[in-house]
């Protein structure tokens, strides 16, 4: 199972961060679909998750800004967050939670992802 | 939301030496928490599942143990690679939290 992520790593305040996660190696079915970020020096916060049928769940903190959305005929799910801040500089991973015990046990690479004028 | 509590936040140790983490929440999970190991650039990698399983691959001197609020992570014989920065999370219910981490130096 790989998990390789992409997406623009430089934004402007106010703009609207997109990052797409492949998946090779697994189907999409049994698995939550998700998203976690990293501050610089900080530690972990889960952005959401998603599965096969388009089910999502969104941490309250960032609900109003994020969307999550999966394409199974690419094997591919994606982040949307709006209106970007100083404070949503991050490291971004997309993960595969396995369904029984929501442990995440793939990870892709990382993406920096920095929002500054 | 459940707030995870690790303690320490950072401890120095050395090769050999035995190492418990602790990590609290502040309401019962059952036995839904999870333990991932991260290192400087790289993306945390999991350890232990459902409070006390050993994740496939991952060396048998890693254990976890407890319950509801109450879980540990211990390192038996702390090796050079085992140096790295160690997370619990709870998978009970959302938000999934993590704790805030707990660096473990030479």
């Amino acid at each position: 199972v790989q998990l390789q992520q992409w997406g623009t790593g430089l934004l402007k305040p106010s703009e609207t961060l997109s990052l797409t996660c492949g998946v090779s190696g697994e189907s999409f079915t049994s698995y939550y679909w998700t998203w976690i970020r990293q501050p610089p020096g900080k530690g972990l916060e889960w952005i959401g998750d998603i599965n096969h049928t388009g089910g999502t769940n969104y941490n309250p903190s960032l609900k109003s800004r994020v969307t999550i959305s999966i394409d199974t005929s690419k094997n591919q799910f994606s982040l949307k967050l709006t209106s970007l801040t100083a404070a949503d500089t991050a490291v971004y991973y997309c993960a595969r939670g396995r369904q029984q015990w929501l442990v995440y046990d793939y990870w892709g690479q990382g993406t920096l992802v920095t929002a500054s004028s | 939301d459940i707030h995870m509590t690790q303690s320490p936040s950072s401890l120095s140790a050395s090769v050999g030496d035995r190492v418990t983490i602790t990590c609290r929440a502040t309401q019962s999970i059952a036995m839904y928490l999870n333990w991932y190991q991260q290192k400087p650039g790289k993306a945390p990698k999991v350890l232990i599942y459902a409070a006390s399983n050993l994740q496939s691959g991952v060396p048998s001197r890693f254990s976890g143990s407890g319950s509801g609020t109450d879980f540990t992570l211990t390192i038996t014989s702390l090796q050079p690679e085992d140096f790295a920065t160690y997370y619990c999370q709870q998978s009970y219910n959302n938000p999934r939290t993590f704790g805030q981490g707990t660096k473990v130096e030479i």
